[in-house]
């Protein structure tokens, strides 16, 4: 199975903050990646698809960017509802696997 | 929009079985390749399961391959997921899910809101 190694766990920011989350593939997987954001008893939002496509109804403020192995999703300025922990799932081959997760807080 | 409503959870002793269901909506259900994804207490999400929309094609997570199984009846819009044997690390909330697009090898689009499955004596 791939492993998606994301990094870092956990994260504080500020209101404002550019935030860059990286996940890492074991082995290449083209551009198929997708980015979750996830609130505390909520299910999983897909944000980005496809490593960069923006999901309709997500904020300019997510982008999406690498191909390969390398990944990047990125908040160009942290609002407070962006407070949540992030997960990128590999949709190259199966198993499907998720990355362990960051979780963004509040600095 | 999509709508996706799990049910059957509750407290299952290990070794027995449980059954999960997901009554999909609000988009053509046959059309589209399904998943089982879940969450254990206070931990990261895990792929359990994915059927094709047609449901000939399954693939599983090997922490539950040869105990649980996946099918669908399209006649009533609804996925389910066969629990057998399960273990308490299966306890979890499982999220039934869609793929984003009817094109194969998406990634998952849509999720529902879960149910909480704890395996305990």
């Amino acid at each position: 199975a791939i492993q998606m190694t994301q990094s870092p766990s956990s994260l504080s920011a500020s209101v404002g903050d550019r935030v860059t989350i990286t996940c890492r593939a074991s082995q290449g997987i083209r551009n198929d990646l997708g980015w979750y954001q996830q609130k505390p008893g909520k299910a999983p939002k897909l944000l980005i698809y496809a490593a960069s496509s923006l999901q309709t109804g997500v904020p300019s403020r997510f982008s999406g960017s690498g191909s390969g192995t390398d990944f990047t999703l990125t908040i160009s300025s942290l609002q407070t509802e962006d407070f949540a922990t992030y997960y990128c799932l590999q949709d190259y081959n199966y198993p499907r696997t998720f990355g362990q997760g960051t979780k963004v807080e509040i600095k | 929009q999509v709508q996706l409503v799990e049910s059957g959870g509750g407290v299952v002793q290990p070794g027995r079985s449980l059954r999960l269901s997901c009554v999909a909506s609000r988009f053509t259900f046959n059309n589209y390749a399904m998943h089982w994804v879940r969450q254990a207490p206070g931990k990261g999400l895990e792929w359990v399961a994915v059927i094709s929309d047609d449901g000939v094609n399954k693939h599983y997570a090997d922490s539950v391959k040869g105990r649980f199984t996946i099918s669908r009846d399209n006649s009533k819009n609804t996925l389910y997921l066969q629990m057998n044997s399960p273990r308490p690390e299966d306890t979890a909330v499982y999220y039934c899910a869609r793929d984003r697009s009817a094109t194969t090898g998406t990634t998952i689009g849509y999720w529902g809101q879960g149910t909480l499955v704890t395996v305990s004596s």
